[in-house]
């Protein structure tokens, strides 16, 4: 099944500790993205990147790091969470400039930060 | 800059009703497509239906049509014979030119429907 998965689906920690969010597909998909969803401000992009080894800031990504070594993963890493970093996570991936086809969520990862 | 906007943050509908969710886009690149998806409570993001700013007609998927208006830059979603599974959250999604998959997302709709 063409799938795009993210894992932990919930996490909770503390203020400082590092953590990564791991995001994987199974589509071949060249581009691959991070967002985060908080209340009345729809889903903004952090991060995303057009292939192996090439990687760009969205429009929110401070506080936050991503690396590509491989076509099929894409970790988001918070070097030293924030209260303000808690949020609704979604990583996506997709063929570039493909219309709707195979532009792929996956499920989400809820953050809290305390 | 390019945006999108949903008016509604909330709206309500009778079961078996049709509903008109708005979303208004603004972009100077003549090629765009226009996305919705359907969050519920669980979170997930659910594609419904796509349209290519090339595109002769408005884009249908069983009981959601879009009702693309190119000149006014408006891209409502029409959901027909309304049941109670469709209330979620609702957003309007723009990607920009064909070098990006970057979307930019509208603030939501929150559609609850009633029996």
């Amino acid at each position: 099944e063409a799938q795009v998965t993210q894992n932990p689906r919930y996490l909770i920690t503390v203020t400082g500790k590092k953590l990564t969010v791991t995001c994987s597909q199974n589509m071949n998909h060249e581009y691959m993205s991070w967002y985060r969803q908080d209340p009345g401000l729809g889903l903004r992009q952090i991060y995303y990147s057009m292939n192996v080894e090439v990687t760009d800031k969205g429009d929110v990504p401070e506080g936050y790091k991503v690396s590509r070594k491989e076509k099929r993963n894409f970790p988001l890493i918070l070097e030293s969470p924030s209260p303000n970093q808690t949020s609704l996570y979604f990583c996506a991936s997709s063929f570039l400039g493909q219309g709707a086809d195979g532009y792929t969520f996956g499920s989400g990862t809820r953050l809290t930060v305390v | 800059a390019q945006k999108i906007t949903q008016t509604q943050p909330g709206m309500f509908v009778q079961e078996k009703e049709a509903v008109t969710l708005d979303c208004t886009y603004d972009t100077s690149d003549p090629s765009y497509g226009l996305f919705w998806y359907k969050q519920p409570s669980s979170g997930e993001m659910i594609f419904l239906i796509y349209q290519g700013s090339y595109d002769q007609q408005n884009a249908t998927e069983g009981r959601y049509s879009l009702n693309f208006q190119k000149a006014r830059k408006s891209a409502n979603l029409v959901i027909s014979a309304s049941q109670l599974g469709d209330s979620a959250m609702y957003f309007c999604a723009m990607r920009e030119g064909p070098n990006t998959d970057k979307l930019i997302f509208g603030t939501g709709t929150r559609l609850q429907v009633f029996p």
